[in-house]
């Protein structure tokens, strides 16, 4: 099954800094990335995904990017607000994508934003 | 459009009684449903997924069960709760394709 790993486990920024998280997986065969955020006592709610037919998408302060060749993705939060504050996930697929719907979630990354 | 319900919200049980928690989507005909564990506010992990009524496949060997008796309802249980069955419990549902949406989960404190 696929295996993702990422960093950091933690980040803190001051508001209106950049912050960007990484994903790296294992399956070659991966075709689907999603980004996840959970505020505190909530459940996850998708913020942004990505299919390895492209290498960036945006969502206006969001952008996601995929490097394919070494097995990694991106998240990139710009001008950052103390909203942004929360946990962020990664995830792919469990199988390379053939299981639809079955995700391997990252550890996550716990973002502050300082006013 | 499609709204997922997980409830109770929160459950407190002690060691060794049922489980049940419930879950339903609305707006959406036979999708695929998920149960989701996230310990220690880190990491998730997948417990069930089912593609359809009464398809249940298990990820992990576990003290947990799940049932979908009907087409938009997912049932988690146990029949005795250990310490260790604690958790933050998600639902989640797809429409079939890799994209899926979580609802607000459970907390379940086992005492």
């Amino acid at each position: 099954g696929e295996n993702v790993e990422q960093h950091p486990s933690t980040l803190s920024v001051q508001e209106g800094d950049s912050a960007v998280i990484k994903c790296t997986y294992s399956d070659s065969a991966s075709n689907y990335f999603p980004w996840y955020k959970q505020e505190l006592g909530k459940g996850p709610q998708l913020i942004i995904d990505i299919r390895s037919n492209v290498g960036e998408k945006k969502d206006q302060r969001i952008a996601v990017t995929l490097n394919k060749t070494a097995k990694h993705f991106s998240l990139h939060i710009t001008e950052t607000q103390p909203e942004d504050s929360a946990v962020y996930f990664c995830a792919a697929p469990w199988d390379g994508g053939t299981s639809y719907g079955k995700l391997t979630f990252g550890q996550g990354t716990i973002l502050t934003v300082h006013p | 459009s499609q709204t997922i319900h997980q409830w109770p919200a929160t459950l407190v049980q002690p060691v060794g009684s049922p489980l049940s928690l419930e879950c339903t989507v609305e707006g959406t005909s036979n999708p695929n449903l998920y149960w989701y564990r996230q310990a220690a506010g880190r990491g998730l992990q997948l417990l069930f997924y089912s593609v359809g009524i009464g398809q249940i496949s298990s990820e992990v060997p576990q003290n947990l069960s799940a049932s979908r008796p009907q087409d938009r309802q997912f049932i988690l249980s146990s029949k005795k709760l250990l310490l260790s069955d604690s958790g933050f419990y998600l639902c989640a549902w797809s429409g079939g394709g890799n994209t899926i949406y979580f609802g607000e989960g459970s907390w379940l404190t086992v005492v």
